[in-house]
């Protein structure tokens, strides 16, 4: 079975710092899939970012980028010059091929100071 | 495209009455995933379709849980005979085959 462990229930970090969420998972499948959603108070989940466990090459997506560590099974988020509209909590998520239903971690939630 | 669409986004009930909840996905999507997430908690998977076929059932899924997805196209699910361990937010999600899942505002239901 999928597991996916979020060992930090909550972070801060000041406006325009960088800051990494946490992520471990563990699964026996060779084919996955990795994201990372937000979601906002009150509002819906959103993909930040997905990696795929074949693609040694570290995801990125603006500020956001992952650190893919696939023999360590750990894949933590980096958020670059944080913004008070990335406040959220954050939720590591797996998947496999085949039935593509997502495994969650428990979240993270992100403060950003002003 | 206006996104995944749940209703109604708010309901309150009676313990053992039956509720209805309603996802409409993204039209071109074939696959729909129910999750239910309780407070401070990530979405546990509940169910998923492809398109009208329902492929996957989790065990969280007790026979007062039912959900269809008629002609692949929206999604109900019904709770018989609630009780107060089903309040939650139930969230539904759709995607194309292999990629990634768009989720829906939420249905948050409160059982008193």
């Amino acid at each position: 079975a999928q597991t996916v462990t979020q060992s930090q229930p909550e972070m801060s970090v000041q406006e325009a710092e960088t800051v990494t969420l946490s992520c471990t998972y563990d699964t026996s499948e060779s084919d996955y899939y990795l994201f990372w959603y937000k979601q906002p108070p009150s509002r819906q989940m959103i993909l930040v970012i997905r990696q795929e466990a074949y693609k040694q090459q570290n995801a990125t997506e603006n500020r956001f980028s992952v650190n893919f560590q696939k023999a360590a099974k750990s894949f933590s988020l980096k958020i670059s010059d944080s913004q008070l509209g990335d406040a959220a909590m954050y939720f590591c998520a797996a998947t496999t091929s085949g039935t593509y239903k997502y495994i969650f971690g428990t979240g993270t939630r992100l403060k950003v100071l002003a | 495209d206006t996104g995944v669409s749940q209703d109604p986004r708010h309901k309150i009930t009676k313990r053992g009455q039956n509720v209805t909840f309603r996802c409409d996905p993204i039209s071109e999507h074939n696959r729909l995933y129910w999750y239910r997430q309780t407070l401070g908690q990530g979405p546990e998977f509940l169910t998923y379709f492809q398109n009208e076929a329902q492929l996957e059932k989790s065990r969280l899924l007790s026979d007062r849980f039912s959900a269809e997805r008629p002609k692949g196209s929206f999604s109900t699910l019904e709770i018989q005979r609630t009780e107060q361990g089903d309040s939650a937010m139930y969230l539904c999600a759709s995607s194309l085959a292999n990629d990634e899942q768009y989720f829906g505002p939420g249905t948050r239901l409160t059982v008193t």
